[in-house]
């Protein structure tokens, strides 16, 4: 049962355009969530997170949206740049020391 | 139920000083995970090891190293410590079953938070 979802494997967009990853998870009980960027052959890197006090949180090119009632999150790169081109995770945590990891989304970003 | 068990909880060492860390899996996890989480800020991987051999290296230092043992508990060896090492060094384990990828499910163990002086 996969409690926390990316439904799109891969994602192209142009560059200077917005990139849009989403994510769905089943467990109302998770109160946090994190993004991961990986680079191929190298280990993740944490990228932003939200509490699910807030529904949005913005750092530069990124911003998290969470959508409670839809139990959705979105991570917005805007404006893509070549450079984050990665494969991205989401994960999902109820505070009990637990992350639930998505299968990731493999964004390409063309030049 | 059992859970990641790390050791020691709380370090104080001085600069220039040798640190290790120890975590215990969950029985019959076979991965596990290392982060580093400074003050007000999230997790950052370190490296993971499935099977006893490095599945994943992050931003790790060089002076750092790790290694998992036979009955695959984990050691993070800290050299040359700095101010700047100070912060919650948690250890996750995982059953492995995409083969010690970061999309297996994390238990966290408690952490332990080192203090360089």
């Amino acid at each position: 049962d996969q409690q926390v979802k990316q439904n799109s494997p891969s994602l192209s967009v142009q560059e200077g355009r917005i990139s849009i990853l989403n994510c769905d998870y089943t467990n109302s009980m998770f109160d946090y969530f994190l993004w991961y960027k990986k680079y191929p052959a190298e280990g993740p890197t944490f990228l932003i997170s939200i509490s699910s006090i807030k529904d949005k949180n913005e750092d530069g090119r990124f911003t998290v949206f969470l959508n409670k009632s839809a139990k959705h999150l979105s991570l917005h790169i805007v404006p893509s740049q070549p450079g984050d081109s990665a494969v991205y995770f989401c994960a999902a945590s109820s505070g009990t020391y637990k992350y639930i990891f998505g299968t990731g989304t493999r964004l390409k970003v063309l030049a | 139920a059992a859970g990641v068990i790390q050791s020691p909880r709380h370090l104080i060492k001085e600069k220039r000083e040798t640190a290790t860390l120890k975590c215990y899996p969950i029985p019959r996890h076979d991965t596990v995970y290392w982060y580093q989480q400074g003050p007000g800020q999230d997790p950052q991987f370190l490296i993971s090891f499935y099977e006893k051999m490095q599945s994943d290296k992050g931003s790790i230092p060089d002076r750092f190293s790790a290694q998992q043992f036979s009955d695959y508990h984990s050691e993070l060896n800290m050299s040359s410590l700095e101010l700047g090492d100070s912060a919650l060094y948690f250890c996750a384990s995982s059953q492995g079953t995409s083969g010690g990828w970061i999309t297996d499910t994390q238990y966290f163990g408690p952490g332990t938070r080192l203090t360089v002086l």
